[in-house]
């Protein structure tokens, strides 16, 4: 069974940075893509992060671009979310998930339960 | 950048039929992914590739993708069902794309 764990969320001041971390199970990690999606409660998905296989080729969205930093440990069967300068609009539950291929441009097949982050004074 | 509209929500009685559009400038070239999203709960793909479905994902779900359009069915609804409903897309441009949900009422 696929399992995706997040940890790392929590409340940080505007300005300030925080780590996010994805722990993988049930599957053969180093074979597929990884994503970070962030949800707004109440509103809908937004594609922030992907990477692929072997971490070769890197996207972000341009709300994130220059921020934050995808990154991962296939040794450690982990998938990293460094988020730089938090904003208010930063705001929101952190999903971690699966791409159904090596490359970062497929469906997302599994997803995990999400962290929640929010930047307030 | 590009765009996919989905309808804010539908409504169906159980045993009918519900259908939820997704649309998008030539959506019909790539593929199209669907997500259920129950409350309080992670998104979950329910087709990808326009009309495949995972293991596990009954076959009341089915999806068709054409020209300007995408839609995703859910024959014979049930309670179950209810949940917020989104669409997904790859673009060489502006790289992954949801729309922006649908929420599926079962009265």
């Amino acid at each position: 069974e696929v399992k995706l764990v997040e940890s790392g969320g929590g409340l940080v001041q505007p300005g300030r940075s925080l780590r996010l971390s994805c722990a993988a199970s049930g599957f053969t990690f180093d074979d597929f893509g990884m994503h970070w999606v962030r949800q707004v409660p109440g509103k809908g998905l937004e594609w922030v992060a992907g990477i692929n296989w072997g971490g070769g080729n890197i996207d972000y969205a341009d709300s994130v671009k220059g921020r934050f930093t995808i990154s991962r440990d296939n040794a450690k069967h982990s998938l990293y979310l460094q988020m730089n300068s938090l904003r208010g609009d930063d705001t929101a539950f952190y999903y971690c998930a699966k791409d159904k291929a090596a490359a970062n441009i497929g469906a997302f097949d599994s997803w995990g339960q999400g962290a929640l982050v929010t930047v307030s004074s | 950048s590009y765009v996919l509209t989905q309808s804010p929500s539908v409504s169906v009685a159980p045993g009918q039929t519900a259908t939820i559009a997704c649309g998008g400038d030539k959506i019909g070239s790539k593929s199209l992914h669907w997500y259920r999203q129950r409350p309080g709960q992670a998104p979950e793909l329910v087709v990808y590739d326009d009309n495949d479905r995972p293991s596990g994902i009954s076959d009341r779900f089915s999806g068709s993708n054409s020209e300007n359009t995408a839609t995703l069915t859910i024959s014979g609804v049930e309670v179950g069902d209810e949940a917020d409903y989104y669409c997904h897309v790859w673009d060489s441009r502006s790289n992954h794309v949801f729309g922006g949900g649908t929420k599926v009422t079962v009265l």
